[in-house]
């Protein structure tokens, strides 16, 4: 099973800074990784696919960099909505697996 | 827009079935290139997939709960169910459906809103 690490577990940031969450996989997935986030009660909002492509309606301050086994997931200027939990998932390996999270609160 | 919820008992006692069923409105469980998939998530937050029958019926299963689990669909009611047997505190989790579409990869761009199933007796 592919292990997928996320860095840091958690992020205290102010908003109008830009933040670099990192997901790391334990082989490589070529560029088959998707982003996620999470506000409490609510399900996983597709962010990001293929490595890079934004999903429909998501912001450009959001974007997604790497191949293989290292990643990042950008937000340019953190907005007050953008506080969540920010998961990635690998769908190159079986069976699919996701990183633990990295939670963005605010500072 | 495709719309999917779940529904199903929340409380489970351990040793029995977990049953729940997802309804999709918005898109035909039948046709398309799709993946329809259970996602759980544990009481830490982390997130683990499940397993996902594709529009022709076939399935595939997370290794780890194989042995246990079987899921299936009602083209008629246009839903798609989950049972996992012998269940344990340790399946104590929100459980979520989902869709992906197999065209471009798998990942989940549609969820239901999740379902807290909890395994006590």
């Amino acid at each position: 099973e592919i292990v997928m690490t996320q860095s840091p577990a958690t992020l205290s940031v102010s908003p109008g800074e830009r933040v670099a969450l990192s997901c790391r996989a334990s082989q490589s997935v070529s560029v088959n990784l998707a982003w996620y986030q999470q506000k409490p009660g609510q399900a996983p909002r597709l962010l990001i696919y293929g490595a890079s492509l934004r999903a429909t309606g998501i912001p450009a301050r959001f974007s997604g960099s790497g191949s293989g086994t290292e990643f990042t997931l950008s937000i340019s200027i953190l907005q007050s909505e953008d506080f969540a939990v920010y998961y990635c998932q690998q769908y190159n390996h079986w069976p699919r697996t996701f990183g633990q999270g990295t939670k963005v609160e605010i500072k | 827009q495709v719309h999917l919820e779940e529904s199903g008992p929340g409380l489970v006692k351990p040793s029995q079935t977990l049953s729940l069923t997802c309804n999709v409105s918005g898109g035909s469980i039948s046709s398309g290139d799709y993946f329809w998939s259970w996602i759980r998530q544990y009481p830490e937050k982390s997130l683990e997939w499940v397993g996902y029958i594709l529009s022709n019926g076939n399935t595939y299963y997370n290794p780890s709960l194989m042995s246990r689990m079987t899921i299936s669909k009602d083209t008629s009611k246009n839903q798609f169910s989950l049972k996992l047997t012998s269940v344990t505190a340790a399946d104590t989790a929100i459980y979520f459906c989902a869709r992906a579409s197999g065209g471009l990869g798998e990942f989940y761009a549609f969820w239901g809103r999740g379902t807290l199933v909890t395994v006590s007796s």
